[in-house]
């Protein structure tokens, strides 16, 4: 499976947009790109996800350069609430278990 | 509401003493799963569910048991349990086990083992 590398954390002004950058630089060809977060300790909440083409939902962007060797997620207009654990996986076509790395720790302040 | 449910949420219990912790899961999905999570570990699969009668082992499958007797439900079972087991559970289900359906957790078990 495709390691991921985040930063440890980021602060983000509540209000502007969050920019979460992931390097995937070994991610084959039929590995998607999965984001998650987890706020405190709960359950981890799922995001977006992409393979290939950038992707938007009600929640977030996803950006993935054109050799996919990174990505990243934006969340458009930060709030307190965002702030949370953010996971991004590589995952097999074959799908499976998600494999949840160290993550980058979101803090949106005031 | 679209939903995975699980419980109890909290559970204080002493080695040994069999307990099973519920998972349900209201979507009617094929594929489901265990976690747990520690500090500094990460999350790991304990086991998974393809679908009903259909089970195999994840990653940390030592002194758990699972059944999918039904498609919704997906019980945890700690036959005996013992202080290692102490840990922050999740229950994940998703449409399938394919890598673009995404999985859905609960809110989590907390199981302290004394």
């Amino acid at each position: 499976d495709a390691k991921t590398t985040q930063p440890t954390s980021m602060d983000c002004a509540e209000g502007r947009a969050a920019n979460l950058p992931c390097n995937h630089s070994t991610i084959s060809g039929n590995e998607y790109v999965y984001w998650y977060r987890q706020i405190h300790s709960q359950g981890p909440q799922y995001i977006i996800h992409g393979l290939k083409n950038n992707e938007t939902n009600e929640m977030a962007s996803l950006i993935i350069t054109e050799d996919r060797k990174s990505s990243t997620l934006i969340l458009p207009h930060a709030t307190l609430r965002d702030t949370a654990v953010y996971y991004c996986i590589v995952r097999p076509y074959q799908g499976g278990k998600l494999i949840f790395g160290q993550g980058t720790e979101l803090s949106v302040k005031p | 509401e679209a939903q995975v449910t699980q419980n109890p949420r909290y559970l204080i219990t002493v080695t040994g003493k069999k307990l099973t912790v519920t998972c349900s899961q209201n979507m009617n999905h094929e594929y489901m799963s265990w976690y747990r999570q520690d500090p500094g570990l990460g999350l790991r699969q304990i086991y998974y569910s393809m679908n009903v009668e259909v089970t195999d082992k994840g990653d940390v499958p030592e002194g758990y048991k699972v059944s999918r007797k039904e498609k919704r439900n997906f019980p945890l079972i700690l036959e005996s349990p013992s202080p290692n087991q102490t840990s922050l559970y999740f229950c994940a289900s998703s449409l399938s086990a394919g890598g673009s359906y995404e999985q859905y957790f609960g809110p989590g078990t907390r199981l302290t083992v004394t």
